[in-house]
């Protein structure tokens, strides 16, 4: 069966920093990966997308690479900030249905 | 971006009571929207898949007698869950989709359903 996993649990940075969060999949070869942003007690809030034949994608301090050999995508904040601490999920899709990683908390400390 | 709003926010409930959940799609007809359930520290877990005017679809191992979708327009989703037990408490988080946002699920802020 399909399983995406994010091998870390946790991650506190201090800010400034980059903050690099991983994403594993196994079993299948999805046609793209999707990072979102989750606050505590909130939905989740879509960040960015890459498509398999997309080696890199950013969009403002966020940089997420794909790579279908190692069937990983690498999630990228730089200058960290206080304000991205949150819990990040990345995303497959399979026929309009996302399967989630359980997800990485960030902390940054000021 | 779309918004999706749900309702209420959190529910404490006793034990055998049935809770309805409200899922609505603010400013866009939503082709399709999604029931997920989430307990702490854990990953999002899809439960249905809803359509308008049909029948959900349900994931494996989600009694669809227990947790009943009803998909009544374009703009509203509801989740019911019915005879609720302790274990039923969750934090249950609906999305929605319409025809060109192929790539993008919107997310409500959840419910927080706590069963006494």
């Amino acid at each position: 069966s399909q399983k995406i996993e994010q091998n870390s649990e946790a991650l506190n940075i201090q800010e400034g920093k980059t903050a690099t969060l991983t994403c594993n999949y196994t079993n299948y070869s999805p046609a793209y990966l999707q990072w979102y942003r989750q606050d505590p007690g909130r939905g989740p809030v879509f960040l960015l997308l890459i498509r398999e034949n997309e080696k890199e994608k950013r969009k403002e301090r966020l940089k997420v690479t794909f790579d279908t050999t190692l069937k990983q995508s690498l999630f990228h904040i730089t200058a960290s900030q206080p304000a991205d601490s949150a819990t990040y999920l990345c995303a497959t899709r399979a026929d309009y249905k996302l399967s989630f990683g359980a997800g990485t908390t960030v902390t940054v400390r000021a | 971006g779309a918004v999706v709003s749900q309702h209420p926010s959190r529910v404490i409930c006793k034990s055998g009571t049935s809770v309805k959940i409200e899922c609505r799609s603010l400013d866009f007809q939503a082709t399709t929207m999604f029931w997920y359930r989430q307990f702490p520290k854990q990953s999002l877990m899809l439960m249905a898949t809803s359509n308008e005017g049909s029948k959900a679809t349900y994931e494996q191992g989600v009694e669809k007698d227990k947790f009943l979708i009803n998909h009544a327009s374009l703009t509203l989703s509801t989740l019911t869950v019915t005879s609720a037990h302790p274990e039923d408490s969750s934090f249950y988080i609906c999305s929605a989709i319409f025809p060109d946002s192929y790539n993008e699920q919107f997310f409500g802020p959840g419910t927080r359903l706590t069963v006494l």
